[in-house]
């Protein structure tokens, strides 16, 4: 069953250092999205991405975030300048079509500590 | 007004019992309410969906009932076994599920 793959599982990075989380959505699908949870919280909204562009993003999703699509396949998550408050598991899904029209399939998580 | 809130955050439920979880929102736009099941080191799936123009749908075991005028919407879990033990997280949109608004989830445990 293809599924929505994601590196690394768990990264440890200082404050203020670069940080890029990799995705690679299920491959005929045409909409990728970031999620992040903090321990113990809900999960929430960070971004959706459709035809190499933003399509919606969250409070969250500040100048310090940015998403790429680099090639056919990767779909990556990069946070400038990370702050401790960034620690959360990072979540990339894909969906063939918009949301209710086509399931959004959840890759397994990146866990991002920053110390 | 983008909340959804979810109750409760915990629940036992004895093997063979009928689990119930609940959800309020007050975004009369959203117009599409999925439940996701997550276990401890995976991301959520999807479970179950409904769209606000039936007030039930079934598949298998789950069932959300939905409620448009209480903008209330739950998932039961009949004959619940251990394997259902997992966090249980409702969701919401109001643009066909681009970007879901969840709630705060509820962790279900099902005794033997």
């Amino acid at each position: 069953e293809p599924e929505v793959t994601q590196t690394p599982s768990h990264q440890v990075t200082q404050m203020g250092q670069e940080v890029i989380l990799r995705c690679v959505p299920i491959s005929n699908h045409l909409y990728f999205y970031w999620y992040r949870q903090i321990l113990g919280q809900k999960v929430e909204f960070l971004v959706s991405f459709y035809n190499n562009e933003i399509s919606e993003k969250s409070e969250i999703f500040d100048d310090q975030f940015s998403v790429e699509r680099p090639d056919g396949s990767n779909f990556t998550l990069k946070i400038r300048s990370t702050k401790l408050e960034d620690s959360a598991m990072y979540f990339c899904a894909s969906s063939p079509g918009q949301g209710g029209t086509g399931e959004l399939f959840f890759g397994e998580g990146s866990r991002l500590t920053v110390l | 007004q983008q909340q959804v809130k979810q109750s409760p955050q915990s629940l036992i439920v004895q093997k063979g019992g009928i689990s119930i979880i609940n959800c309020a929102y007050e975004n009369t736009a959203f117009d599409y309410f999925p439940w996701y099941q997550q276990f401890p080191g995976k991301g959520p799936a999807l479970l179950i969906a409904i769209r606000p123009d039936v007030s039930e749908k079934k598949e298998g075991r789950f069932t959300i009932s939905f409620n448009k005028s209480a903008k209330q919407f739950s998932l039961h879990i009949m004959d619940s076994q251990p394997g259902d033990s997992a966090t249980y997280f409702c969701a919401a949109s109001n643009n066909a599920g681009n970007m879901l608004t969840f709630g705060g989830g509820t962790r279900l445990m099902v005794k033997p």
